[in-house]
C-alpha cells in the first residue's frame, strides 16, 4: 500500500471550512484514498473515501488532485466536536483488505 | 443498532497472567480484524479472520493469539502478558463488497501491572 504524508496538527476556528491535506504521491491506479478519524479515547470512525473523483457525504468533501498524487479533507463548517486526529489512508479495494494507519493530524477546533 | 462492541472498556492484569479480551458484533460482517493501539501512536493491525480463515501480521508476536468461534464473536488472547503490551486494543469489522469501511468498537484499554 502507498504511504501517505500528513501535517501533524491543524487548528480550525468553530464554523469555519476544515481543510485537511494528504500527499500520497506514490498511489498506484488502483489503490483508493480513505479518511478515518479518531475522537479521543474512542476507536476510529470512517469519514469518507474514493478513487479519482471529488466525493460528498454528509460528513465531509474529499478532493483528489487530478495527477492523484495528493487529497484534501473538507469539513465545511467544523464544530468542537470534530476535534479528533484525522486519518488518510491508501488502500486497494477488495476482500478483506487491511488499512495501514499513518500518524495522521490532529485537527483542534477552537471556539 | 448495529454495532461493534468490546467487553470490558478496561481491563487490568498482571504481568505474565494471561488476559483474553472480547468484541462482538451485530452487523452479521465476514471480516473481524485486531489492532493495537500504544500511546500517541496509530492503530496497528496485529491480525484478521476472514469468515473462519486467520491472517496474521507477518510482525505480531507469537505472544498475541486469537480465536472466533462464530460470526458474531472473535477474542484476542495475551498469553504472558508484558509491560510493553499496555495499549488499547480494537476490534474491527468489515463487509467485503460493501465499500469496504471498517467498521470500530470503542476499544479496551489494557493496563499490565
Amino acid at each position: 500500500d502507498a504511504k501517505t504524508t500528513q501535517p501533524p496538527s491543524m487548528d480550525c476556528a468553530e464554523g469555519r471550512a476544515a481543510n485537511l491535506p494528504c500527499n500520497h504521491s506514490t498511489i498506484s491506479g488502483n489503490e483508493y484514498v480513505y479518511w478515518y478519524r479518531q475522537i479521543h479515547s474512542q476507536g476510529p470512525q470512517y469519514i469518507i473515501h474514493g478513487l479519482k473523483n471529488n466525493e460528498t457525504n454528509e460528513m465531509a468533501s474529499l478532493i483528489i488532485t487530478e495527477d492523484r498524487k495528493s487529497s484534501t479533507l473538507i469539513l465545511p463548517h467544523a464544530t468542537l466536536r470534530d476535534t479528533a486526529v484525522y486519518y488518510c489512508i491508501v488502500s486497494l479495494l477488495g476482500s478483506a483488505r487491511q488499512l495501514t494507519f499513518g500518524s495522521g493530524t490532529q485537527l483542534t477546533v477552537l471556539p | 443498532d448495529a454495532m461493534v462492541i468490546q467487553n470490558p472498556r478496561y481491563q487490568v492484569t498482571q504481568f505474565g497472567k494471561p488476559v483474553t479480551l472480547s468484541c462482538s458484533q451485530t452487523l452479521n460482517h465476514n471480516v473481524m480484524y485486531w489492532y493495537q493501539q500504544k500511546s500517541s501512536q496509530a492503530p496497528k493491525l496485529l491480525f484478521h479472520y476472514y469468515d473462519k480463515d486467520f491472517n496474521n501480521e507477518a510482525d505480531t508476536p507469537d505472544n498475541f493469539q486469537s480465536r472466533r468461534p462464530n460470526t458474531s464473536f472473535c477474542f484476542l488472547d495475551i498469553r504472558s502478558p508484558g509491560l510493553g503490551d499496555a495499549a488499547m486494543y480494537l476490534c474491527a469489522t468489515s463487509a467485503p463488497g460493501r465499500q469496504e469501511t471498517q467498521y470500530f468498537g470503542p476499544g479496551t484499554r489494557l493496563l499490565v501491572l
